[in-house]
């Protein structure tokens, strides 16, 4: 029973243009989200988390979106840099301390 | 460094034989997590400390498997009688504090079990 599902298993986008990573939820009781990027031979890196009190947070040139009806949460980042070429993974949390449920992951790859 | 770090970065094993992984969390950070990730896969929670204390074991797959943490800092995951199914990355994760969501990950050791 997967709790975060990251549906997509890849994007490739244009360097310069928006590049969008989805994750869905099925848990009500997570109230905190959170994106972390992987480079291969590395641990996850993160990147920006969201609040579920929230609908939006923005970091530079990345902004989670969060839509609690729905269940659903996206990663933007704009402009796709050659460089944010990765693993990212979306992961929730139902209370603070407590363990990260993750998603499967979607490999970005920004072409130059 | 001021990372969180793990040895040995690769670890190459018998089946059947035990393991030691061991985890330096950042200084000063109370919360402690290991995840394992196996090819293609997500990220699987195993256990969780709070200083010294697991309140958190249910992620372990089976007995064969137990960590401690020793003085609030350093843990030791410890894989006994080691299986083809145990091969995987194990992550270490460190957090703030109990009231701390961010977690910050290891490198990672690469376990494979022949």
């Amino acid at each position: 029973d997967q709790q975060v599902k990251q549906n997509s298993p890849s994007l490739s986008v244009q360097e310069g243009r928006i590049s969008i990573l989805n994750c869905d939820y099925t848990n009500s009781m997570f109230d905190y989200f959170l994106w972390y990027k992987k480079y291969p031979a590395e641990g996850p890196t993160f990147l920006i988390s969201i609040s579920s009190i929230k609908d939006k947070n923005e970091d530079g040139r990345f902004t989670v979106f969060l839509n609690k009806s729905a269940k659903h949460l996206s990663l933007h980042i704009v402009p796709s840099q050659p460089g944010d070429s990765a693993v990212y993974f979306c992961a929730a949390s139902e209370n603070a301390g407590n363990m990260l449920t993750f998603g499967g992951g979607t490999r970005l790859m920004v072409k130059p | 460094g001021a990372g969180v770090s793990q040895s040995p970065s690769n670890k190459v094993t018998e089946k059947g034989k035990d393991v030691e992984l061991r985890c330096d969390p950042i200084s000063g950070h109370t919360a402690l997590y290991w995840y394992r990730q196996s090819l293609g896969q997500g990220l699987e929670f195993l256990i969780y400390f709070q200083g010294n204390s697991a309140p958190d074991k249910s992620g372990l797959p089976s007995d064969r498997f137990s960590a401690e943490r020793t003085g609030g800092s350093v843990s030791t995951l410890t894989i006994q009688r080691t299986q083809q199914e145990d091969s995987a990355v194990y992550l270490c994760a460190s957090s703030r504090d109990r009231g701390t969501y961010e977690q910050y990950f290891g490198p990672g050791t690469r376990l494979t079990v022949t």
